[in-house]
């Protein structure tokens, strides 16, 4: 079982709304990682979280606001998608720093924009 | 440019017929290449790093090899629960970023 719990499993909103996607590791990692995968494609990154900072945006559109609390939660702020923004939203960790080290995903978060 | 790409996109083996996926990459320095298994509707299931050329790693009938330009997952006598799509990430020496392929989408014939 992923040590990496992402909430929720499955989300439906509208254009209008404003929702948030939850993400939790219990590892003691310093890096997390915001991904977006569609059908049949790979992860694409959307933001990387080193030591509570954003290090990386992937010149992601600002309807999708990330947040880190703290070392273990990471938070993807969700408002005004559009419909193809609907995907399978991952989230992932790793024990971050200079060393060459595994990330690790989450189930992900089934958003549908409707 | 940082690149990973993986060949087969889509590979149909009967069960017991072993078979091999490449993960050719191009990267300035690299700091490890790393192999998933997803399974349709779930998050992807690390399976092996790789850190340097020569290195292999095992797991049941899964086999990774690195070399300085691609690596291979070898699956011997695979069954139909290995059916799933295998991506391949490399990280480059500098920063967190993760550069994935397209995946191999694996189909295990009883």
């Amino acid at each position: 079982d992923t040590e990496v719990t992402q909430t929720p499993k499955h989300l439906v909103m509208g254009m209008t709304n404003k929702k948030s996607l939850k993400c939790e590791q219990h590892m003691g990692h310093r890096a997390m990682y915001w991904y977006k995968q569609k059908a049949k494609k790979p992860p694409e990154l959307m933001f990387v979280y080193s030591y509570e900072k954003l290090s990386i945006n992937e010149s992601v559109p600002s309807r999708f606001s990330p947040e880190c609390p703290n070392s273990s939660l990471l938070n993807l702020h969700l408002h005004a998608l559009q419909p193809e923004d609907s995907a399978l939203y991952l989230c992932a960790s790793s024990v971050g720093g200079t060393a060459g080290n595994t990330i690790y995903f989450g189930e992900g978060s089934w958003l549908t924009v409707v | 440019e940082d690149q990973v790409t993986q060949s087969p996109e889509a590979l149909r083996l009967q069960e017991g017929e072993s078979s091999s996926l490449n993960c050719s990459y191009t990267v300035s320095g690299l700091r490890g290449l790393f192999w998933y298994r997803q399974d349709p509707g779930k998050g992807p299931e690390f399976l092996f790093t790789l850190y340097s050329a020569g290195e292999e790693k095992e797991k049941e009938r899964l086999k990774a090899t690195l070399t300085k330009k691609e690596s291979f997952l070898h699956i011997t006598a695979p069954k139909p629960e290995d059916s799933a799509t295998y991506l391949c990430a490399v990280q480059p020496n500098t920063g967190n970023q993760f550069y994935f392929g397209t995946g191999t989408s694996l189909t295990v014939i009883p």
